[in-house]
Formats: structure tokens, C-alpha cells, sequence
């Protein structure tokens, strides 16, 4: 079946950088549009950045944007999160959520707590 | 960017009611609106893509209708299992915003 497993959250201070990745297993990989989508604690969710299969296509919200990017490896059926200049307002659970058609998300990790704390 | 708003923010009903969510675009998104269910602790679990279609597993008490900018979400028969919050989300170019959510509880 379809597992999405993400790592590399944790308590960083303000202005530093975090790696996120998600290691995808029980399909494709490769065949995927894939999605990074965050949810702030007691929040709602929020969109943060998409990539083709292929990695040539990608788009990040605006919030994010000039900081935070994604990228992904199908050699190793992983997704990343390249999170630089983090904000206090970064401060999430991560999960990567696979595509369904380019219609929706249809499957999501548990996700990876990120706490940006002064 | 294309603004989703969710309309009510919480509701509460009984069990066998029917409850209905709304979904509005700041501009026409065509069909490509997603929901989704999400109970306490849990991610979120797809229920309907573009705009009525059911994912597969979900019960038939869920439909979804709409087009342009105003989207529902319909339950016919509330049942107990239904508490949760419930999110729209464009899906046709990115970005791919998601509603503020909608938290249906039992009364």
C-alpha cells in the first residue's frame, strides 16, 4: 500500500535551515506530482509547494516563496523540503501528500514537526 | 492568488440530519475543487474531487455540486462518525488553497 514517511523536523531558533525529506514506498514514485502541505498547530491546512514527477515543474505559496523549496530524488523515491530563513509562522507539522489525477491530494503522511522558537 | 471561504466556521446537528458546507471562490475555479475530512489527530482523507466526484471508499451519503466560484459539501444522513473538520481546496492551477475548514460536531 501506499506509505509516505517524513523526517527531519525539530526545535530550530529563527533565521536557520531544516532539510525535510519523505520517503515514498507501495508505489510509482517517479510517476507522482508531489506536495508538500503544512498544518499550524490548532490551524487549518495550508498549501506550501507542488512538483511534477519530474521535478522540472514546481510552485511554492507565497508565504514561502525565496525560502522554502522543494525537490525530490526518484532514484531514492524521496521528497525534500529545503527550508531556509525559517519564521516563527513556520512553525508546523509537514506532511508530504501524493497526487490523484491533478485533481487532488489522495494520500499523506503523518508528517514532521518543524517549531521555530526564539 | 484565488481566496477559498468556507461557510460556517462550526455547526453542530443531529444524527440522520441533512448538513450541508459551502465553499466559495474569489474567481471561477471551474470544477477543480477537492474536500476533504479531517478528525482529531489524523491527516486529512480525500472524500470528493472535482467538485462531485466520490473517492473511492466513501460513503454515499457524501456528494459534492457546484461550479464557477460556489461549491457544496452535502451529508444526507449525518452519522455519528461524520465529527470532524472539513476543508475545501482548489486544485486546478497552483497555488492550491485550501478553506479555512469547517468543524461539524454531534449534538
Amino acid at each position: 500500500q501506499v506509505q509516505l514517511v517524513e523526517s527531519g523536523g525539530g526545535v530550530v531558533r529563527p533565521g536557520t535551515s531544516l532539510r525535510l525529506s519523505c520517503v515514498a514506498s507501495g508505489f510509482s514514485f517517479g510517476s507522482y506530482d508531489m506536495n508538500w502541505v503544512r498544518q499550524a498547530p490548532g490551524q487549518g491546512l495550508e498549501w506550501v509547494a507542488f512538483t511534477s514527477y519530474d521535478g522540472r515543474n514546481k510552485h511554492h505559496a507565497e508565504s514561502v516563496k525565496g525560502r522554502l523549496s522543494v525537490s525530490r530524488d526518484n532514484s531514492k523515491n524521496t521528497l525534500y523540503l529545503e527550508m531556509n530563513s525559517l519564521r516563527v509562522e513556520d512553525t508546523a507539522v509537514y506532511h508530504c501528500a501524493r497526487d490523484f489525477g491533478q485533481v487532488a491530494v489522495d494520500s499523506w503522511g503523518p508528517g514532521t514537526q518543524v517549531i521555530v522558537s526564539p | 492568488d484565488v481566496q477559498m471561504t468556507q461557510s460556517p466556521a462550526s455547526l453542530s446537528a443531529s444524527i440522520g440530519d441533512r448538513v450541508t458546507i459551502t465553499c466559495r471562490a474569489s474567481q471561477g475555479i471551474s470544477s477543480y475543487l477537492a474536500w476533504y475530512q479531517q478528525k482529531p489527530g489524523k491527516v486529512p482523507k480525500l472524500l470528493i474531487y472535482s467538485t462531485s466526484a466520490l473517492h473511492s471508499g466513501v460513503p454515499s451519503r457524501f456528494s459534492g455540486s457546484g461550479s464557477g466560484t460556489d461549491f457544496t459539501l452535502t451529508i444526507s444522513s449525518l452519522q455519528p462518525e461524520d465529527a470532524a473538520t472539513y476543508y475545501c481546496q482548489r486544485y486546478s492551477t497552483p497555488p492550491f488553497t485550501f478553506g479555512q475548514g469547517t468543524r461539524l460536531e454531534i449534538k
